[in-house]
């Protein structure tokens, strides 16, 4: 079955502490997607990687990193410089194409990370 | 000003009744829209696409009105299994694929 699969489901995290969340996808999709969803907001994008080796910083990048040496995957690291990590971490990814093929995003099961 | 509004509900509807949600945007130059849904603690799954001419997916209608700004979502014959929050998703014109979420609007449906 093609999917996207993130891990862990749940990670905790203790102060000054790096953690690096995983996200693999096999539905050969170029672009992918970091995401942080708070109670009551709406997601709000940490980085995207449109091709390999590329990767832009998206609205809230301060306190993350990413790498994109594979297709297949786009893990991101929260830094201890990120002060208020405690959040639902979701990665996407999207085909090649035009039109609303392109534009679709598909979710992993998200990472639910805790500040010990 | 949020650049996608919504109203977050929740909504407590009975079982066969009639919902409908509304959206807003603020930036005029958006191109695609979409309604995702999201089960408690799950992840975002997409619901349809909104297209110029409205769209229908079964018990599902959407609706995008250019002019206001807005698109609608319609469910029919509500089932208890529609419970979730929706989520209002616009893409703004320009540069890669740049979504926009809403916060989303919770529907409870009961027996």
């Amino acid at each position: 079955d093609g999917g996207i699969t993130q891990s862990p489901k749940y990670l905790f995290r203790k102060e000054g502490q790096n953690v690096t969340l995983s996200c693999e996808q096999n539905l050969n999709h170029d672009a992918m997607y970091w995401y942080r969803q708070d109670p009551g907001q709406g997601l709000r994008l940490i980085y995207y990687s449109q091709i390999v080796n590329d990767f832009q910083k998206g609205d809230i990048a301060e306190g993350y990193s990413v790498s994109r040496e594979k297709k297949e995957s786009f893990p991101l690291t929260v830094t201890s410089a990120q002060k208020n990590p405690t959040a639902f971490y979701l990665c996407a990814s999207s085909p090649s194409g035009q039109g609303q093929r392109k534009e679709t995003q598909y979710f992993g099961p998200g990472t639910r990370l805790l500040v010990l | 000003r949020k650049e996608v509004e919504q109203d977050p509900g929740p909504f407590n509807v009975p079982e066969g009744a009639t919902v409908a949600f509304n959206c807003t945007y603020s930036n005029s130059a958006s191109q695609s829209f979409f309604w995702y849904r999201q089960d408690c603690r799950k992840e975002p799954k997409l619901l349809m696409s909104v297209y110029s001419s409205g769209n229908e997916d079964g018990r599902f209608t959407a609706q995008l009105n250019r002019a206001s700004q807005y698109i609608s979502l319609l469910i029919r014959d509500s089932k208890l299994s529609d419970s979730a929050t929706y989520l209002c998703v616009v893409r703004f014109s320009g540069g890669y694929n740049k979504l926009i979420f809403g916060a989303g609007t919770r529907l409870a449906v009961h027996p």
